[in-house]
């Protein structure tokens, strides 16, 4: 069985500076972890993933990731966050491709101008 | 590629009737798809595994006679809401996973159906 835990339903940044969205996970098999995007009534945009291979996972907008076992961690950052950047962020964990997805209860990045 | 489509992308029904959306992978075949439930900001829940020629597996506290999973082809698979209620409400978000042998096989995501039952 999987779970996932996300601190934190609302971050707030300035525009301009690092934004660090926390994920830990729980899992009975090696884990595959995600972190998807989604804007207001729009479906999931694949922001990165990893699938046992490096450990540090670049994603696209500039998003990058850490799987840290020792840590049970896979937080999401960005180096300077940007105005667009403001959506719902949603970690997400995997035993194997064959099972569905459990997600965390998500985080809601707001950006201050 | 990895293009998976839903229809309708939105639906208002009628208390008592029932309701049909459409997922299907439109550039690679699925031999498994997924459906999620999102209910307003909350997060995403899988409401059932859909194989394709097999019946589908449905998460607990999912009623198998009210959501109604088809997966007839590799390409389609549907999910029927029967007698939905109000409290069927919510966004309803597929998955596709392509059939490759060897490696993690990503699922692929649809752009979702938002029902509205009056």
């Amino acid at each position: 069985a999987q779970s996932v835990t996300q601190l934190g339903s609302h971050v707030s940044v300035s525009e301009g500076a690092l934004v660090l969205l926390r994920c830990n996970y729980s899992s009975s098999v090696p884990p595959y972890l995600f972190w998807y995007v989604q804007y207001p009534n729009q479906g999931l945009q694949l922001l990165l993933k990893y699938t046992s291979a490096a450990t540090l996972v670049k994603g696209i907008n500039g998003f990058e990731a850490e799987f840290k076992k020792s840590e049970t961690s896979f937080h999401l950052t960005k180096p300077s966050a940007h105005m667009s950047d403001a959506a719902e962020y949603f970690c997400a964990v995997t035993g194997g491709g064959a099972d569905g997805l459990t997600f965390g209860k998500g985080t809601h990045l707001i950006i201050q101008p | 590629g990895a293009v998976v489509s839903q229809h309708p992308s939105w639906v208002i029904c009628k208390s008592g009737t029932s309701v049909k959306i459409e997922c299907r992978s439109l550039d690679f075949q699925a031999t498994t798809m997924f459906w999620y439930r999102q209910f307003p900001k909350q997060s995403l829940m899988l409401m059932a595994t859909s194989n394709e020629g097999s019946k589908a597996t449905y998460e607990q506290g999912v009623e198998k006679d009210k959501f109604l999973i088809n997966h007839a082809s590799l390409t389609l698979s549907t999910l029927t809401v029967t007698s939905a209620h109000p409290e069927d409400s919510s966004f309803y978000i597929c998955s596709a996973r392509a059939h490759t042998s060897g490696g993690f096989n990503e699922q692929f995501f649809g752009p979702g159906t938002r029902l509205t039952v009056l």
